[in-house]
């Protein structure tokens, strides 16, 4: 069974423009979730999704921030325009219980 | 609060145990997790306790619950250097909705000296 697959890996871009990460999740889990640590602070939950639709996005920062998930499969989370504050790693979880989660291996975004 | 808090660092000599604890908030909290994320790689699930249990033991690894004190930790025994790696402990919150987000602490970076 392939896991949670991120891309890219790591992402380098000037302050103001836009970039797109994307997850991938294990087949059949409804359940997806994005998640970001910041420098050295603790991982914080993003939102999270239920198949296509939005179950929570209480921990989105901004509105610079837009995640989708169409058909319910993969997800993606644009940031547009990106601040030097977005810098962290962008972490991706699936899970099919809502218990039991699989993380990715995360998306290193460096904004300079 | 919504606070999960770790120690920031923890330094042991191969072949000792290695201790790593956490304090959560949320009583209501049902499954509780220690993740270990290796320099360059993703979170690597290592183990997770449901609420009522006090204690589970896999292989090296022994997590023990305080549900009184809010309390988890984690003993590595036998502390290998392959087991240097940041430690996160996070409890799975409950909301309407179930939707079951994980909070997370600041992670333990744990250092096994030869």
């Amino acid at each position: 069974e392939a896991g949670v697959t991120q891309f890219p890996s790591h992402s380098v871009i000037e302050k103001g423009q836009t970039v797109t990460l994307r997850c991938d999740p294990i087949s059949g889990h409804d359940n997806l979730y994005w998640y970001r640590r910041v420098m050295g602070k603790e991982i914080k939950f993003l939102l999270h999704f239920v198949k296509e639709s939005k179950q929570d996005e209480s921990g989105m920062p901004n509105n610079r921030f837009l995640a989708e998930r169409t058909g319910g499969t993969y997800s993606t989370l644009k940031v547009q325009p990106a601040e030097l504050e977005d810098s962290g790693v962008y972490f991706c979880a699936s899970s099919s219980t809502g218990y039991g989660y699989t993380f990715g291996s995360g998306t290193r975004l460096t904004v300079v | 609060g919504e606070d999960v808090e770790q120690s920031l660092f923890l330094s042991v000599r191969e072949g000792d145990s290695s201790v790593i604890n956490c304090t959560y908030t949320d009583s209501s909290s049902t499954y509780l997790y220690w993740y270990k994320q290796e320099p360059g790689a993703g979170l690597q699930l290592l183990t997770y306790i449901f609420s009522n249990m006090d204690m589970k033991q896999d292989q090296r690894l022994t997590v023990l619950l305080n549900k009184k004190d809010k309390h988890l930790s984690l003993r590595i025994a036998d502390t290998q250097t392959g087991d240097s790696a940041i430690y996160f402990c996070a409890e799975r919150k409950l909301r309407a909705g179930n939707t079951g987000k994980l909070i997370f602490g600041q992670g333990t970076t744990l250092q096994v000296k030869p």
